[in-house]
């Protein structure tokens, strides 16, 4: 079975810095691998998704995810974080399919704070 | 274009009580899937409907949630009788169906949720 591993709970970083959320999962092959956001009061946003290719995936709002088949991981980034990234950030995996009806497995979400 | 939608976006309820809670999904999606986070808990599947079909439902905890999708467009899930252990935040989600080049496929493995309802069990 799969499963996807968010080993930060709660991240405070402060405004302007760099930020790396980590992102493990276990899969039998290459999933299909997402990066979901949800701001205060709002639904899940797809920030960015890997398919196949090129392993640096960009996405919205200036985040990017590097896809490291042999570390099983895929770790979201920014170079320089705003105040209004303050949200929960949540990993997911996808079975790949033909037919785009697989069901995503999450995990546990990180929390992201912003200070001053 | 509306994105996914849910209704209500909180509700609480007594133990006992039953809920019915309703998604619309992206007009011409036709995956739609159910999901609920347990506070402090991963986002777990319950349940996938393409069109009016349940594809997969291995995910729904016992026999008192029941989803429907009559006519395959909005879906309902009830929740009869509520216990405090429902309390969470149930998240809808639509993709699209159909055949097509491999633009179409990876757009189909693309999930658009709605902002869940929040739902407290007392």
């Amino acid at each position: 079975a799969q499963s996807v591993t968010q080993p930060d709970i709660h991240i405070t970083v402060s405004e302007g810095a760099s930020l790396e959320l980590r992102c493990n999962y276990s899969y039998g092959a290459t999933p299909y691998l997402f990066w979901y956001v949800q701001s205060p009061g709002q639904g899940l946003q797809l920030l960015l998704k890997y398919f196949s290719g090129d392993t640096l995936v960009q996405g919205i709002k200036g985040f990017e995810a590097e896809f490291k088949r042999s570390q099983s991981s895929f770790n979201l980034r920014k170079p320089s974080v705003h105040w209004s990234d303050a949200a929960e950030y949540f990993c997911a995996v996808g079975k790949p399919s033909n037919f785009g009806n697989e069901k995503l497995t999450f995990g546990t979400g990180t929390r992201l704070t912003i200070i001053p | 274009e509306a994105g996914v939608t849910q209704f209500p976006s909180h509700s609480v309820i007594e133990k006992g009580q039953t809920v019915t809670l309703r998604c619309d999904p992206i007009s011409g999606h036709d995956n739609l899937y159910w999901y609920r986070r347990v506070m402090g808990k991963e986002i777990k599947f319950l349940l996938h409907f393409v069109k009016e079909s349940k594809q997969d439902e291995s995910g729904m905890p016992n026999n008192r949630f029941l989803a429907e999708r009559t006519g395959g467009t909005y879906s309902t899930l009830k929740v009869q009788p509520a216990e405090l252990e429902d309390s969470g935040v149930y998240f809808c989600a639509s993709s699209q169906e159909g055949f097509g080049g491999e633009e179409m496929i990876l757009a189909k493995n693309i999930q658009y949720f709605g902002a869940g309802t929040r739902l407290s069990v007392l």
